[in-house]
């Protein structure tokens, strides 16, 4: 998973309670994503992030928030959680803009009860 | 507006057969269009990559095509293997705009002995 890691990888949490989850890369990339994946849907991008401190919203941002810190970690904050928002949430980087190749990490399993 | 269609949303194929996705895009201004494979469980990985000049761009037993003219794109897979049962998901890229990745639904392939 070119050296992406994701935690948790799964997580179970009652409505309206903070989610935290965490992004980590080793290669350096400058940019960093947030998708959500659903059944029925493609991947839909939360957030991304083009630098230290540095992000944008995607096309289904709402009831999110992200941060970015260090070239290394990007992480997603559902500051009160949905059952709307149970998914699978993938990180994924790149070295260059939006249109170039992205890796992606294993994946977090957001079960919203 | 932006959309990728993906078809068919699934597919059964004997070991050792051939097989063939489809994906056609309205995306515009077009940059460039991915074919991702996406084992259950994991994130997706890139196959291959086209520009607009691109017609035919080959990865081992993958071969995707590209008519720019009626944007439709083609993952061909040769001689399937198990190994192969997958998630297959087309990615296009806009030039500029507020969305400028467009994910497909993808296809899922499922090979079988």
């Amino acid at each position: 998973d070119a050296g992406i890691t994701q935690s948790p990888r799964h997580k179970v949490t009652e409505t309206g309670t903070p989610v935290t989850l965490r992004c980590h890369q080793t290669e350096n990339h400058r940019y960093m994503y947030w998708y959500r994946q659903d059944p029925g849907h493609g991947l839909r991008l939360i957030h991304y992030s083009y630098g230290v401190k540095d992000t944008d919203k995607g096309e289904v941002s709402d009831g999110y928030s992200v941060s970015r810190s260090k070239t290394e970690d990007f992480l997603l904050t559902l500051e009160s959680a949905t059952s709307s928002q149970t998914s699978v949430y993938f990180c994924a980087i790149g070295l260059a803009g939006v249109s170039d190749t992205q890796y992606f990490g294993p994946g977090t399993r957001l079960t919203v009860l | 507006k932006n959309q990728v269609e993906q078809s068919p949303q699934s597919l059964i194929i004997l070991e050792g057969k051939n097989c063939t996705l489809q994906c056609n895009y309205t995306v515009s201004p077009f940059s460039n269009l991915r074919w991702y494979k996406q084992d259950t469980g994991r994130g997706p990985v890139s196959l291959t990559i086209m520009t607009f000049s691109e017609n035919t761009k080959s990865n081992g037993r993958y071969t995707a095509t590209l008519d720019a003219d009626t944007k439709q794109s083609s993952l061909h897979i040769t001689a399937s293997q198990l190994s192969d049962s997958a998630s297959y998901i087309c990615v296009v890229s806009a030039q500029s705009g507020n969305t400028p990745l467009v994910f497909g639904k993808g296809t899922r392939l499922s090979v079988i002995a």
